[in-house]
């Protein structure tokens, strides 16, 4: 059984950068078809996808955060981790980690089958 | 980015009721559409992919139709555990979007 288990420091002051780590057990993050995804969602607002980084290492990152956004991965502990520079109020969300997944007729990412529970990150002074 | 509107934000309803959620599209994304199902403080469950195709153990009472810009999500006789709120998500261009989700309430 496929657990994501996100984790992180907790609160962030305005210009800091937001590092969050996603822990996974019962699968690789090697593993062909994976794409390990960062979504949030701030208060009231819709889910927003951050992006990936596959399981061949490749990232993609959503362009509105493109600037301030790295996904990166520790495969001896299968691990992938957020950074998020520059941070403000408006970065302030539940975070969550997700394994994202083809489905048929699709060869790329389009769905996420396996979520974490989510990690609330406040940025505040 | 292609926008998605769910309507309604949220509704009431009854044990054994229909339940029906609409999704928009804001340009045609033919029925590359899925649903998921969040219960409070609990991650998202994926229901439906290809705005029809139910993930394997999800309840034959959910089901999908639509193409296009114009999708539904229906729950056929409610359950007290359908007390969620459901989310429907693009994946015809990137970047993936979701909607803003319906809350239902029994």
């Amino acid at each position: 059984q496929v657990q994501l288990q996100e984790s992180g420091p907790g609160p962030v002051r305005p210009s800091q950068t937001l590092s969050l780590t996603c822990t996974v057990s019962g699968a690789s993050i090697s593993s062909g078809d994976s794409y390990w995804s960062w979504i949030r969602q701030p208060p009231g607002k819709d889910l927003e996808w951050i992006g990936y980084i596959s399981y061949s290492g490749n990232t993609y990152y959503t362009a509105s955060l493109r600037s301030r956004v790295t996904i990166s991965r520790d495969t001896s502990n299968n691990q992938f981790s957020l950074r998020l520079s520059s941070v403000s109020a408006a970065d302030t969300a539940v975070y969550y980690c997700a394994r994202g997944i083809p489905v048929f007729g699709v060869v790329i990412i389009a769905a996420f089958d396996i979520w974490g529970h989510g990690t609330t990150v406040i940025v505040s002074p | 980015d292609i926008q998605m509107t769910q309507s309604p934000s949220s509704l009431s309803a009854s044990v054994g009721d229909r339940v029906t959620i609409t999704c928009q599209a804001s340009q045609d994304i033919s029925n590359y559409l899925n649903w998921y199902q969040q219960k409070p403080g609990k991650a998202p469950k994926f229901l439906i992919y290809g705005a029809s195709k139910l993930q394997t153990g999800v309840p034959s009472r959910f089901s999908g139709s639509g193409s296009g810009t114009h999708f539904t999500f229906t729950i056929s006789s409610l359950q007290p555990e359908d007390f969620a709120t459901y989310y429907c998500q693009q994946y015809d261009i990137f970047p993936l979007t979701f909607g803003g989700g319906t809350k239902v309430e029994i």
